[in-house]
């Protein structure tokens, strides 16, 4: 699976909107681009997931350019609840027939009133 | 609640103890995946399931590690002769069955994890 890189901590204020990057620049032909969110002692949460362009849900938006080396989540006015580590994720889907999550460090988002 | 459920959340135990953690997926959901999650890291795949098949074990999942699924429902992952390398939360997640449908999101439903203490 494609390695990737984001920043270690990010802080913000309440009513901000936020960008993580996240550098990809081995991503394969048949990777997608995937976030999830997790709070303290909680497992991960599923946020985002696209291809290529942009994608938008009701939580947040996923900006990937046309070379794909690198894709930024877009929080629109964060709020305290945000706070939270964001992974970015890198693989194939349903490579032999499942797909195993693979995750980094991720991004510590301290959201700040 | 429908959700992945994980018990027990909390489990202190002394080194050299055998402990059991259960996970009860998604009713629906035929794929089940344990992982393991250190202090400021990511988590990091242990195993997976399809069913009552165990299809994948990672290196991380030494001989005292097993994990069984035995009708394809809940799964239980049990140490045995615990470490104090062994102290992480340990996460099941469900997903599932959808071959071949691109574009569908790479979704995993995540418990809440059962953190283990090996005194």
């Amino acid at each position: 699976l494609a390695k990737t890189t984001q920043p270690i901590s990010m802080d913000s204020y309440e009513g901000q909107e936020v960008n993580i990057t996240c550098s990809h620049n081995n991503i394969a032909t048949n990777d997608y681009i995937t976030w999830y969110q997790q709070f303290p002692s909680q497992g991960p949460r599923f946020i985002i997931q696209g291809y290529k362009t942009k994608v938008t849900n009701e939580v947040a938006s996923l900006f990937i350019p046309a070379d794909r080396k690198s894709s930024t989540l877009s929080l629109p006015r964060v709020s305290l609840s945000d706070t939270a580590v964001y992974y970015c994720l890198v693989g194939a889907m349903f490579s032999g027939g499942y797909n195993k999550l693979i995750f980094g460090a991720g991004t510590r988002l301290a959201v700040h009133p | 609640d429908t959700g992945v459920s994980q018990d027990p959340r909390h489990k202190i135990t002394k080194r050299g103890q055998n402990v059991t953690f259960r996970c009860d997926p998604i009713s629906e959901h035929n794929r089940l995946y344990w992982y393991r999650q250190t202090l400021g890291q990511g988590p990091e795949f242990l195993t997976y399931f399809q069913n009552e098949a165990q299809l994948e074990k990672s290196r991380l999942l030494s001989d005292r590690f097993s994990a069984e699924r035995p009708k394809g429902s809940f799964s239980t992952l049990e140490i045995q002769r615990t470490e104090q390398g062994d102290s992480a939360m340990y996460l099941c997640a469900s997903s599932p069955a959808r071959p071949g449908l691109a574009g569908v999101p790479n979704e995993q439903f995540f418990g809440p994890g059962t953190r283990l203490t090996v005194l």
